[in-house]
């Protein structure tokens, strides 16, 4: 099993509100990576880190923001959420040398926005 | 045109039969391939790398075609547990962000 951990799980909140979704992995990683995945579509990548301190934005435009201050966190951001930010959000992390294509995935943060 | 693109199924099979996924890529600078699984409201994970020779993992196969930028997947003797999206993935790269398709949907049946 991964060690790699989302909170929270579910998440019903009204529009206008600021939340920050969090991931934490204990297994040393460099890079982490955030994804948005709407039922039945593609995982979107929306940000990723290469370490801390290094912050870059994906292929999906996404009004949030990440922070990297500890290598083992890597929380995601809504400053006012709306519905359209209505989906769920994986987080993941490799080693820095190349891990052959794996990826380490939470089990996710289920968001809705009312 | 969507950088990875699959069919999505469902595909709907008896145990024990052999099912087929194809999966095409655009970018014809990928260099790295996978399959990966992932189950209802879980999270993905790596099933296997796809090898230009292709490569087998028990029931598993994988294949690679560049000339014809396609990647297939094979599983004979189809079991209950296999019933899950199979997630196609391209990389550029190597340490170059993942890509990955719609996912193809797999229901086997008793």
């Amino acid at each position: 099993e991964a060690d790699i951990y989302q909170t929270p799980r579910y998440l019903v909140i009204g529009t206008g509100k600021k939340i920050t979704l969090e991931c934490s992995q204990t297994m040393g990683h460099d890079k982490m990576y955030w994804y948005q995945q709407d039922p039945g579509m593609e995982l979107h990548l929306i940000h990723y880190s290469y370490g801390v301190n290094s912050t870059e934005k994906g292929d999906l435009s996404s009004e949030s923001t990440v922070s990297r201050i500890r290598t083992e966190h890597f929380p995601l951001t809504l400053e006012s959420a709306r519905p359209s930010h209505t989906s769920q959000y994986l987080c993941a992390s490799s080693p820095r040398q190349d891990s052959g294509g794996e990826l380490f995935f939470g089990e996710g943060s289920r968001l809705t926005v009312l | 045109r969507k950088e990875v693109e699959q069919d999505p199924g469902p595909f709907n099979v008896p145990e024990g039969a052999t099912v087929a996924f194809n999966c095409t890529y655009s970018n014809s600078a990928s260099q790295s391939f996978f399959w990966y699984r992932q189950d209802c409201r879980k999270e993905p994970k790596l099933l296997m790398s796809v090898y230009s020779s292709g490569n087998e993992d028990g029931r598993f196969t994988a294949q690679l075609n560049r000339a014809s930028q396609y990647i297939s997947l094979l599983i004979r003797d189809s079991k209950l547990s296999d019933s899950a999206t199979y997630l196609c993935v391209v990389r550029r790269s190597s340490g170059d962000k993942l890509t990955f398709g719609t996912g193809t949907r797999l229901a086997v049946r008793p």
